[in-house]
């Protein structure tokens, strides 16, 4: 059974550039929720795929948006990056949606210059 | 709005006491409490939860209490293992069972490290 996998690993994009950040999910898993952290702080929600739908969204605006795919499969995309966006971004899978115990990757660390 | 505090950046403890990491919180609406472990250059990882409805519970080396009243939670580890040493972090959620579950709100993390 795979765990969850996120790519790129490191990322470094220039201010006003688009990225997209990709994460497969634990086998079996349906849920998919992405997380930003800062650097010092704990992981912050953005928002939650459950079968290919949005089920929920954090306080990000909307340049922040995401896709799942039938295969549960995720991406999550930034457009016209700022500075602030520099963090380490988690992705996090869920057997269900009510399911607490969630699966976290190993991260995608941006850096916007 | 830190809804999820978690007041000491960093505990040190030696090998084979208790360490206890403690955790506020402010939203009386959180229904399910959770704490994570994380090692450098690795995602979280699910260490232990607790209902709402109950005030412990434990798993091996680490038991969960919950105090309601004071919108208080923390984590006891005994024996604290030089292996332990990570960034814990504390995290809560709303409405488990209709879908709320897995849409985690975190404390900003302790740094424990367990010393030989």
């Amino acid at each position: 059974e795979t765990g969850v996998t996120q790519s790129p690993t490191h990322l470094i994009k220039t201010r006003g550039q688009q990225v997209t950040l990709r994460c497969s999910s634990q086998s079996g898993h349906n849920t998919v929720s992405w997380y930003q952290q800062a650097l010092g702080q704990g992981p912050q929600f953005i928002f939650q795929y459950y079968r290919e739908e949005e089920n929920g969204r954090g306080n990000f605006p909307p340049r922040f948006s995401g896709l799942q795919f039938p295969n549960y499969s995720s991406e999550l995309n930034v457009n016209a990056l700022e500075l602030d966006d520099s963090a380490l971004y988690l992705c996090a899978s869920s057997l269900t949606r009510s399911n607490t115990e969630a699966f976290f990757g190993q991260g995608t660390r941006l850096t916007v210059v | 709005d830190q809804q999820v505090k978690q007041n000491s950046p960093s505990l040190s403890v030696q090998e084979g006491r208790i360490s206890i990491l403690n955790c506020d919180y402010t939203n009386s609406m959180f229904d399910y409490f959770l704490w994570y472990k994380k090692y450098p250059a690795e995602g979280p990882t699910f260490l232990i939860s607790i209902s709402s409805i109950k005030d412990k519970n434990e798993d091996g080396r680490f038991t969960v209490f919950l105090n309601k009243s004071a919108k208080h939670l923390s984590l006891h580890i005994v024996p604290s293992q030089p292996g332990d040493s990570a960034v814990y972090f504390c995290a809560a959620s709303i409405n488990r069972l209709t879908g709320g579950g897995n849409k985690l709100t975190f404390g900003t993390g302790t740094q424990l490290k367990v010393e030989l």
